[in-house]
């Protein structure tokens, strides 16, 4: 059983269309992330949600909305999609919130290309 | 801001040649220096966690050792299958910032 789950895998679209990508963990965690990995392997935080709260919002656009509808799943849904979106995406969660206990368990990415 | 620093950017070593990573960070405050390997096509895998200054953790080949503003993570005799990319992250605000990765080839 794969222990933190997304998809699709691969995301081809053009610009200016919605999209949404899903994650579920089975690990039973009470946070979940969702990170950007850039051309450049650059892996980027963007969003964290605790118990569906959100705790973490780094600067991202408000194109990018989180979802959380409970605790084992966190979608990432997209608007007006642009061509600096194109990137790996990466769903992630850990037990716990606080760093000192922190493992994150990442899933295998969704690549996304925005034509 | 914080910054996350890893070098080499990449490294070729052939079977058995033991050699080290680096990542460096400049801001204080570490709440914790996170090892990651990624695979080509998946995501990130932990390895390891260091929590103060002379600290070390052993895994296998691998051994991470933390001073004040580095960590190094060291490879023994690699194989093969030690090839990948390895991500250092420091822990800060309740979030990780990662460096921009190692890429460690091994070659038969």
């Amino acid at each position: 059983d794969t222990a933190v789950s997304q998809t699709p895998k691969y995301l081809v679209t053009q610009m200016g269309n919605d999209k949404s990508i899903k994650c579920e963990q089975n690990l039973g965690h009470d946070t979940m992330y969702w990170y950007k990995q850039d051309s450049k392997k650059f892996l980027k935080i963007m969003f964290s949600y605790n118990n569906k709260e959100l705790i973490i919002n780094e600067t991202v656009p408000n194109r990018f909305s989180p979802k959380s509808p409970d605790k084992a799943h966190l979608n990432l849904h997209i608007n007006s999609l642009e061509l600096g979106d194109s990137a790996v995406y990466f769903c992630a969660s850990s037990q716990y919130v606080a760093l000192a206990k922190n493992i994150q368990y990442f899933g295998a990415g969704t690549r996304l290309s925005v034509l | 801001e914080d910054q996350v620093t890893q070098s080499p950017e990449a490294l070729r070593l052939q079977e058995g040649e033991s050699s080290s990573l680096n990542c460096s960070y400049t801001v204080s405050g570490l709440r914790g220096l996170f090892w990651y390997r990624q695979d080509p096509g998946k995501g990130p895998e932990f390895l390891f966690t260091l929590y103060s200054a002379g600290e070390e953790k052993e895994k296998e080949r691998l051994k991470a050792t933390l001073t004040k503003k580095e960590s190094f993570l060291h490879i023994t005799a690699p194989k093969p299958e030690d090839s990948a990319t390895y991500l250092c992250a420091r822990g800060i605000r309740e979030k990780l910032t990662f460096g921009t990765g190692t890429r460690l080839t091994i070659i038969p």
